[in-house]
């Protein structure tokens, strides 16, 4: 089974802040990945798939990068909007996907 | 405009079964890959199952033998029949729509296993 580590579990940032937050896979998974946000009580929402493709309407401030094992979810300029939770999963072993555990934004 | 809402969670001792629902408008739930995800209380997501189009159903080690998949065509409706619940089977399900990445999820349903 493909395991996915997230790093840092939670980040303390402020409006404005330039975040990275890195999840790793544990063999490879080409481009595979995807990464989420959710908001307390809320669903998860789709941000970024195939580690770099930016889903319709989310904003260009959000980006992802990496292939292989290592990849970078990135928001270049926090906003309030965006303190949450933020999940990688990978599909390389699709129908089974796995999900990281997650990397809180919290205010700072 | 296309919208999933599930239902059937609540309490249930350990042992028994519960069905949940998922009903899905704006779009055809038999045309498309659908998931069930999970989410333990404060923890993170976990992949259940999936069903294909084509009708193919896979499912997670920890739910094999006691989940089942389905969906009923003409009232547009996933569903995920949960047998020999666990209390580590707690947790908000999520039905969710999409193949490798799902990108349409509903509001979830508690599924509190207790007794």
């Amino acid at each position: 089974d493909i395991q996915m580590t997230q790093s840092p579990s939670s980040v303390s940032a402020s409006v404005g802040d330039r975040v990275t937050i890195t999840c790793r896979a544990s063999q490879g998974i080409s481009s595979w990945l995807a990464w989420y946000q959710q908001k307390p009580g809320k669903a998860p929402k789709l941000l970024i798939y195939a580690a770099s493709s930016l889903q319709s309407g989310v904003p260009s401030r959000f980006s992802g990068s990496g292939s292989g094992t290592d990849f970078t979810l990135t928001i270049s300029s926090l906003q309030p909007e965006d303190f949450a939770t933020y999940y990688c999963q990978q599909a390389n072993s699709f129908p089974m996907l796995t999900f990281g555990g997650g990397t809180k934004v919290e205010i700072k | 405009e296309v919208q999933l809402v599930e239902s059937g969670g609540g309490l249930i001792q350990p042992g028994g079964s519960l069905r949940l629902s998922c009903a899905a408008s704006g779009f055809t739930v038999s045309s498309n890959y659908m998931s069930w995800v999970r989410q333990a209380p404060g923890k993170g997501l976990e992949w259940v199952s999936v069903i294909y189009s084509g009708g193919s159903t896979y499912y997670a080690d920890s739910v094999k033998g006691r989940f089942t998949i389905s969906r009923d065509n003409s009232k547009n409706t996933l569903y995920l029949q949960m047998n020999s619940l666990r209390a580590e089977d707690t947790a908000v399900y999520y039905c969710a729509r999409g193949q490798l990445w799902p990108n349409y999820w509903g509001q979830g349903t508690l599924v509190t296993v207790s007794s």
